[in-house]
C-alpha cells in the first residue's frame, strides 16, 4: 500500500459528462502529481499541484481541470467527456527535501466512456 | 530535452535469466533516476531509484548501471522470475519536487 488513496476505482460514463477524480497523498506530501494512461501507452503528465498552488503543467486539455485543498487532497474534473479520454488516471504525490524525493502512487482510476 | 526514451518495447526471458533494459536522456538537469514496476490494473511501484553520483546501485536481484557521461542508465534484473513478469518505467526528474518524466515502458514476460 502506497498510502496513496484515490476514488473511485472505476467510473464509466456517457460522452459529454463531466466527472471528478479524487486522491488523498500519503500523509505530510504537499505535492501532487496526476497522470494520465491509456492503453498501451506510458504515464503522460497532466498536471502537478504543490500546496494548494498549480506547480507545473503538462499535456493536460482545456477540458480537464484540477485543484488541491486545504486539506492537501486533489480533485481532477475531465469534462465534455470523449471517447479518447477513457484511460487510467494515477494521482503521485511526494515529500520535499532530499529525504523526501520518492513519488508514490495510487492504483488509480479507471475511466470508461461510452 | 524532457524525453527519456526506453527499449525494448517488450522482453522475454526464460525463469532464471537476466532481463536487461535501458534508457537514455537528455537533459543534463535531471538528478534522480528511478524505476518503476507496475502489474496489470495497478498503480506504478517505486523499485529502484539512483542518483548520478554513483554508477551503480544494487537492491536484491535488481541493479541499476549509470553512465553519466553517455546519459544513459539500465535497469538488471538477476535470476528472473514468473513474478517479475510486469511493465517497467524508468523515469527521471530534476530538482526535488518537480515531475517525473518517463520512459515509454517495456513489457516484461519471464517464462518458467
Amino acid at each position: 500500500d502506497s498510502g496513496v488513496t484515490q476514488t473511485p476505482k472505476h467510473l464509466i460514463t456517457a460522452t459529454g459528462q463531466r466527472v471528478t477524480l479524487r486522491c488523498s497523498p500519503r500523509s505530510g506530501d504537499l505535492s501532487v502529481y496526476w497522470y494520465q494512461q491509456s492503453l498501451d501507452q506510458g504515464l503522460q503528465f497532466l498536471i502537478q499541484y504543490y500546496n494548494g498552488e498549480e506547480r507545473a503543467k503538462g499535456n493536460i486539455l482545456e477540458r480537464f481541470s484540477a485543484q488541491q485543498f486545504p486539506d492537501l487532497h486533489s480533485e481532477l474534473n475531465l469534462s465534455s467527456l470523449e471517447l479518447g479520454d477513457s484511460a487510467l488516471y494515477f494521482c503521485a504525490s511526494s515529500g520535499v527535501g532530499a529525504l523526501n524525493t520518492e513519488a508514490f502512487f495510487g492504483q488509480g482510476t479507471r475511466l470508461t466512456v461510452v | 530535452q524532457q524525453q527519456v526514451k526506453q527499449s525494448p518495447q517488450s522482453l522475454i526471458v526464460q525463469k532464471g535469466g537476466i532481463s536487461i533494459i535501458n534508457c537514455a536522456y537528455e537533459n543534463t538537469a535531471f538528478d534522480y533516476f528511478p524505476w518503476y514496476q507496475q502489474f496489470p490494473g495497478k498503480g506504478p511501484a517505486l523499485l529502484i531509484a539512483i542518483r548520478p553520483d554513483v554508477s551503480e546501485k544494487k537492491e536484491g536481484r535488481f541493479t541499476i548501471s549509470f553512465n553519466k557521461s553517455a546519459k544513459q542508465f539500465s535497469l538488471h534484473i538477476m535470476d528472473s522470475q514468473p513474478g517479475d513478469s510486469a511493465t517497467y518505467f524508468c523515469a527521471a526528474r530534476g530538482t526535488s519536487g518537480s515531475r517525473l518524466t518517463f520512459g515509454e515502458g517495456t513489457q516484461l514476460t519471464v517464462n518458467p
